[in-house]
């Protein structure tokens, strides 16, 4: 079974300063997604960031970047020139497709905190 | 970008009633569809996976005779909670995978409350 580790529970960030969320996953597949999403408090989930692991640039999405490291299986998410909408829960979140499920596997989400 | 609505966004009912929850993929077809429950500041817990045309497929612990789901199209799923009670109080969120992309976009939920 997949894992997802998000080990920062909160993080906070100055206004235009730049943030990198952590994730890590544990999978023994070798095709999968994986995905940012960030909750904020109207609680919609938002799609921020996709990344296809087969491909080995990293997505990028305006101000979102991520750093996806396959062999240490890592997918970190890089948030530049903070905003206060960006304050929001960020879950990181596996899609093991390639073995015929198309469940999501979410990590515990960072709380994120934009000060002004 | 991949719209996906749900209606209700708020529902109050009373003790023993039925509830019926509807997503739609607004401009996609989802041939699946997510239903998860979210506890406050908890993650997302899947509830069950639905598939067009098909029955849906339960997780472990969810009564499937509770909350039923009904797939009938690849735009629309409806998830109905049955004789509701107040611990069935909680956010309802749907998601629906868009075929083409492999990607789940989710609905705004629904809050329910159960008196």
């Amino acid at each position: 079974a997949q894992t997802v580790t998000q080990s920062q529970p909160e993080m906070s960030v100055q206004e235009a300063e730049t943030v990198t969320l952590s994730c890590t996953y544990d999978t023994s597949e070798n095709n999968y997604y994986l995905f940012w999403y960030k909750q904020p408090p109207s609680r919609q989930m938002i799609l921020v960031i996709r990344q296809e692991a087969y491909k080995q640039q990293n997505a990028t999405e305006n101000r979102f970047s991520v750093n996806f490291q396959k062999a240490a299986k890592s997918f970190s998410l890089k948030i530049s020139d903070s905003q206060l909408g960006d304050t929001a829960m960020y879950f990181c979140a596996f899609d093991g497709s390639g073995a015929g499920s198309y469940q999501l596997t979410f990590g515990k989400g960072t709380k994120l905190s934009v000060i002004p | 970008g991949a719209v996906v609505s749900q209606h209700p966004s708020r529902v109050i009912c009373k003790s023993g009633t039925s509830v019926k929850i509807e997503c739609r993929s607004l401009d996609f077809q989802a041939t699946t569809m997510f239903w998860y429950r979210q506890f406050p500041k908890k993650s997302l817990m899947l509830m069950a996976t639905s598939n067009e045309g098909s029955k849906a497929t339960y997780e472990q612990g969810v009564e499937k005779d509770k909350f039923l789901i009904n797939h009938a199209s690849l735009t629309l799923s409806t998830l109905t909670v049955t004789s509701a009670h107040p611990e069935d109080s909680s956010f309802y969120i749907c998601s629906a995978r868009e075929d083409s992309t492999d990607t789940q976009y989710f609905g705004p939920g629904t809050r329910l409350t159960v008196l």
